[in-house]
């Protein structure tokens, strides 16, 4: 079926290990976005990618590396995990232009 | 940076009430959109506003983008008990980084 997809839909890990999620789209959407979400701070954005190998940084950057070799896929590595990191992840990918996300249904990432 | 402050907080309503939520920014958005987050999924576009002044409904749900471009408002009539959830507001200047506010956790007694 058409849409996004997260991989895993809930991580347990610790402290200094690299982490990855992954992030699937079947629309060929050109843009896509990392967004963390915790409590009494809404959803952030981590990185965006405009493109195959392009990407930029968003809000809230440190401690996160993304790559998008492929339009459909867009994963999101924590490279040393740390407590700070434990969080809900949301993937999305943006229609034809106009603002529009679509979200994955996200990764609960917990880091002990 | 963009900031966007969303009231209420949280709500608890009874079943049948009409819900009133909004969100002001601290600078001129070009797009407002109103999301609905269900306990365990994503959330889920239900409003996009282009146009000060604009006035969308979806259903009982009603949106308006605020002539001053710096505040919208989302209005839901007769509330049923799946109108639970947490509703995010979002704006952007356009440049495909919306700015999300902190959400309005929405509690319904039947």
């Amino acid at each position: 079926d058409a849409g996004i997809t997260q991989s895993p839909r809930y991580k347990i890990t610790e402290t200094g290990r690299q982490v990855t999620l992954m992030c699937h789209q079947t629309w060929s959407h050109s843009y896509m976005f990392w967004y963390r979400q915790d409590l009494g701070h809404g959803l952030r954005l981590i990185y965006y990618s405009a493109a195959a190998d392009i990407t930029d940084k968003g809000e809230v950057p440190d401690g996160y590396v993304v790559s998008r070799s492929k339009t459909e896929n867009f994963p999101l590595t924590l490279e040393s995990a740390t407590r700070s990191q434990t969080s809900v992840y949301f993937c999305a990918s943006e229609g034809t232009g106009r603002e529009k996300l679509f979200f994955g249904s996200g990764t609960q990432l917990s880091v002990l | 940076g963009q900031q966007l402050n969303q009231s209420p907080q949280s709500m608890f309503i009874q079943e049948g009430e009409d819900v009133s939520m909004n969100c002001t920014s601290s600078s001129i958005f070009n797009t407002w959109l109103w999301y609905k987050q269900d306990p365990g999924e994503g959330p889920v576009l239900l409003i996009a506003l282009y146009k000060a002044g604009e006035l969308t409904s979806n259903g009982r749900l009603t949106a308006q983008f605020g002539i001053t471009r710096k505040d919208s408002f989302l209005n839901i009539s007769a509330s049923i008990p799946s109108d639970v959830g947490i509703y995010f507001c979002a704006g952007t200047e356009g440049a495909q980084k919306l700015v999300f506010g902190q959400g309005t956790r929405l509690t319904i007694n039947p």
